[in-house]
């Protein structure tokens, strides 16, 4: 079945770049997804990227694609305090017929 | 627009009770879908309804059931509530144009259910 990988936890001193990596199972996912989640709040759309893409870049984020290895990551540039949350990789599952299968989360952790 | 609404944002129910959530999908928007976020399972989709008809169903027990009205908002219900069924209960919201289309899910801030 359909599965999404992400590190627990990242640590990263406030002004570097964050990384977060993802890998996915789903080859038929035509969308890959990045939302961000606070601490007591519902999921926050980030960014998405279509899957004949390599790379998108809005603003601070930066998405990559390496759709032959099925990985995914999500650049924070300049990263802040307010980037402290939980980001979470997301496959449209089953072609987006079955909903949208989520890692379970990458915490962002930022050190002054 | 207002974003997706979703009420109650917190909720306390005992064992074997049933219960009901609500979501307000953003105007315009006729697909709404449920997912179930807890720590040991992470996100997992319950299901989506589009025009008042669920349209695609996620792997969980019949106890989960859910509803959308002509105005698109949606409801769902948990009967005979388990210790298990603690989590955060996500709705999400889209234009429901189909897979491989901009059809990007909106979440709601959730519904907190604790079962005693």
């Amino acid at each position: 079945g359909e599965d999404v990988e992400q590190s627990l936890f990242l640590s990263v001193r406030e002004g570097d770049s964050s990384v977060i990596n993802c890998t996915y199972t789903d080859s038929s996912s035509t969308y890959l997804y990045w939302y961000k989640q606070e601490p007591g709040a519902g999921l926050q759309l980030l960014t998405y990227i279509f899957s004949n893409m390599d790379m998108k870049q809005d603003q601070r984020l930066t998405v990559l694609l390496n759709k032959k290895d099925k990985h995914l990551s999500l650049r924070i540039a300049d990263t802040q305090t307010g980037d402290s949350a939980i980001y979470f990789c997301a496959e449209e599952s089953g072609g987006g017929a079955d909903g949208l299968t989520f890692g379970k989360g990458t915490h962002l952790i930022i050190q002054p | 627009k207002a974003g997706v609404t979703q009420t109650p944002r917190y909720l306390i129910k005992t064992r074997g009770q049933q219960v009901t959530l609500s979501c307000s999908p953003i105007s315009g928007h006729r697909s709404v879908s449920w997912y179930q976020q807890t720590p040991g399972q992470g996100l997992q989709f319950l299901f989506e309804y589009f025009s008042e008809t669920q349209r695609n169903k996620g792997n969980f027990p019949g106890r989960f059931s859910g509803r959308q009205f002509s105005n698109s908002r949606s409801e769902m219900n948990v009967s005979t509530l388990e210790l298990g069924d603690s989590a955060l209960y996500l709705c999400a919201s889209s234009g429901g144009t189909g897979p491989g289309s901009t059809d990007t899910q909106y979440f709601g801030p959730g519904t907190r259910l604790t079962v005693l």
